[in-house]
């Protein structure tokens, strides 16, 4: 079963726009990580944050996590073409599970 | 370095017989974890071996096994195929184990089809 809930599931918006994904949980988390997965590919890891981090920053890419919701957010901002892509959060827990949420199909046109 | 590798690639096969999926880590990592990805239920967590011994399992039946040998790479075997067990398997690789707040590298995945 899955722990992480993305949403939206899918998500369509022009090149240069931003793109907000959002990730829901259960339990209490050691960390959170975000990844990208192109078409049926592996996985790529973007970015971890720890439960006692708020936002971190990696390039185009901020995410923020809110532990008293159990909720964290991904944003792309200036999205590409080359975005185009399904993101999945992960969460680490503390009884050490790690769970994939179902994914946002994110796909940016040129 | 060189990434996590995974072999088959792509895999057929009918339904009851096996199957051994390979997983090489990246040098130096001794976690490697298993996950089926399918679209009805999403990414799945396997199992994790750390140093030749299993550390979790997920909730699969035990027709799903894995070890991993000294060197780190992992092998996951499945025995009597069902249309069901159709997915991605994909592995990942760290250097410690999965909740320690290391990221996982995946490798690319074997697509198993069951006829």
């Amino acid at each position: 079963s899955q722990q992480g809930e993305e949403d939206p599931q899918a998500l369509s918006i022009q090149e240069g726009e931003n793109a907000t994904m959002n990730c829901s949980y259960k339990t209490s988390i050691n960390n959170l990580q975000w990844y990208r997965q192109n078409s049926g590919r592996g996985l790529v890891h973007l970015i971890l944050i720890r439960s006692n981090e708020r936002e971190k920053h990696s390039g185009r890419l901020r995410v923020t996590l809110d532990t008293s919701k159990k909720s964290s957010s991904l944003l792309i901002t200036a999205s590409r073409a080359a975005d185009t892509a399904s993101y999945f959060c992960a969460t680490d827990a503390k009884n050490n599970d790690m769970r994939f949420g179902a994914g946002t199909r994110l796909t940016v046109k040129p | 370095k060189a990434g996590v590798t995974q072999t088959p690639r792509y895999l057929i096969k009918t339904r009851g017989q096996q199957v051994t999926l390979s997983c090489s880590p990246i040098s130096g990592h001794r976690s490697v974890s298993w996950y089926q990805q399918t679209p009805g239920q999403g990414l799945q967590f396997l199992f994790e071996y750390f140093s030749e011994t299993q550390r979790n399992k997920g909730n699969f039946p035990g027709r799903f096994s894995g070890r991993q040998f000294s060197n780190s790479r992992s092998e996951m075997n499945v025995s009597t195929l069902e249309l069901g067990d159709s997915a991605l398997y994909l592995c990942a690789s760290s250097s410690i184990p999965r909740g320690g707040g290391e990221t996982q590298y995946f490798g690319p995945g074997t697509r198993l089809l069951v006829l």
